[in-house]
């Protein structure tokens, strides 16, 4: 069965450093979302993208956040310069169509900022 | 306000029995969609189940069934012959805007903990 993939599943980096979350989403899928998970809390919208560019986000999803679809296969989050906050479990999800009902999410990236 | 609501912080079920978890929701779309997701300890994310706003008959797949009741706007779920497996986060969450207006964000609620007992 097709899955949406994930790497690292595990990330720490510094402070002020930049990182990139990568997904492979399914290959028929043509919408993509980032959400992410703060330790025990829900899980909160990031964005979403579709034809080449972002279609919403929401306010979490400042300056420091961007996203790319840099090939066929790939969609990568970037965070530019990270703070203690963005810790947190990221997900990448994909659908197939903007009216389906079923999200298919990634495992998730576990990202510590020290 | 919230737009997704579950009260139940925590939910304790012995195994074999059915168990109740609630959703209740918010919006003034009158097309939408509502889900429930899995989350085991080891974090990913499983999708288990949706209900459209216009489906007529409540949604079923295996031992899981929503019970839609859109006057009083609750999704939850129900989880017949409980198993230890069972025992997770799950998450109701709803997809907005289904006429047009959303290219399928989902607002998720705060959680429910299942703990099954043998």
């Amino acid at each position: 069965e097709p899955e949406v993939t994930q790497t690292p599943s595990h990330q720490v980096t510094q402070m002020g450093q930049e990182v990139i979350l990568r997904c492979v989403p399914i290959s028929n899928h043509l919408y993509f979302y980032w959400y992410r998970q703060i330790l025990g809390q829900k899980v909160e919208f990031l964005v979403s993208f579709y034809n080449n560019e972002i279609s919403e986000k929401s306010e979490i999803f400042d300056d420091q956040f961007s996203v790319e679809r840099p090939d066929g296969s790939n969609f990568t989050l970037k965070i530019r310069s990270t703070k203690l906050e963005d810790s947190a479990m990221y997900f990448c999800a994909s659908s197939e169509r903007r009216g389906q009902e079923t999200q298919y999410f990634g495992p998730g990236t576990r990202l510590l900022v020290l | 306000a919230q737009k997704i609501t579950q009260t139940q912080p925590g939910m304790f079920v012995q195994e074999k029995e059915a168990v109740t978890l609630d959703c209740t929701y918010d919006t003034s779309d009158q097309s939408y969609g509502l889900f429930w997701y899995k989350q085991p300890s080891s974090g990913e994310m499983i999708f288990l189940i949706y209900q459209g706003s216009y489906d007529e008959q409540n949604a079923t797949e295996g031992r899981y069934s929503l019970n839609f009741q859109k006057a009083r706007k609750s999704a939850n779920l129900v989880i017949s012959a409980s198993q230890l497996g069972d025992s997770a986060m799950y998450f109701c969450a709803m997809r907005e805007g289904l006429g047009g207006t959303s290219y399928g964000k989902l607002t998720f609620g705060q959680g429910t903990i299942l703990t099954v007992h043998p």
